[in-house]
């Protein structure tokens, strides 16, 4: 199984509401990731888990809030965003350490908020 | 001025040509990516680099670590091969991405 999974695939929320994205690998890796990626732009690190512990935020505002609950489950959860937030929500893995090795993406996660 | 170039932006093709992707870099570096992304969709790693050259199937990948470049090679390329394809590099513990390529193949 060399797959990243990520649920749900469309998100619409309003700014008051309250969600959380999923990713979940079972390629036994112990580094994830979550990206942003606006419209015709590259990805843009949030945050990276290495071993279960956060190693990187990249000065993300806490409307978004990460959660490795184990070594296959990452979750970003989303609390009164603003319609800027709008995004394309990618998840990835490798096998250790912070980008040491080749990365696995998911299909991400289509986010609009209203 | 970017750490990470790619060139030409964007690029058309017609079914069965032969395409070079560009990738020069300003910061050193541990590895370099190649990555895939069809419209709308997730990211596909390609290939990871740190020298020379890597070939799968119709996809050729070198690098010249002394010069700071790479280039990515399609052979006998098909309309299935459209999407944007990202160089990114490796520095210290994080990407720096590229602004990608947008490649169209028509039949």
């Amino acid at each position: 199984d060399t797959e990243v999974t990520q649920t749900p695939k469309h998100l619409v929320m309003g700014m008051t509401n309250k969600k959380s994205l999923k990713c979940e690998q079972h390629m036994g890796h112990r580094a994830m990731y979550w990206y942003k990626q606006k419209a015709k732009k590259p990805p843009e690190l949030m945050f990276v888990y290495s071993y279960e512990k956060l190693s990187i935020n990249e000065s993300v505002p806490s409307r978004f809030s990460p959660e490795c609950p184990n070594s296959s489950l990452l979750n970003l959860h989303l609390h009164a965003l603003q319609p800027e937030d709008s995004a394309l929500y990618l998840c990835a893995s490798s096998e250790s350490g912070s980008h040491t090795g080749e990365l696995f993406f998911g299909e991400g996660s289509r986010l609009t908020v209203l | 001025k970017n750490e990470v170039e790619q060139s030409p932006q964007n690029l058309t093709a017609q079914e069965g040509e032969f395409i070079t992707i560009n990738c020069s870099y300003s910061v050193g570096i541990s590895a370099l990516h190649w990555l895939q992304q069809h419209p709308g969709g997730g990211i596909v790693s390609l290939f990871m680099l740190s020298s020379g050259k890597k070939k799968h199937g119709r996809l050729i990948a070198t690098i010249n670590i002394q010069e700071k470049h790479s280039s990515l090679h399609i052979t006998a390329s098909h309309p299935r091969d459209s999407a944007v394809y990202i160089c990114a590099v490796r520095d210290t513990d994080k990407l720096i991405f590229g602004t990608g390529t947008r490649l169209q193949v028509f039949p």
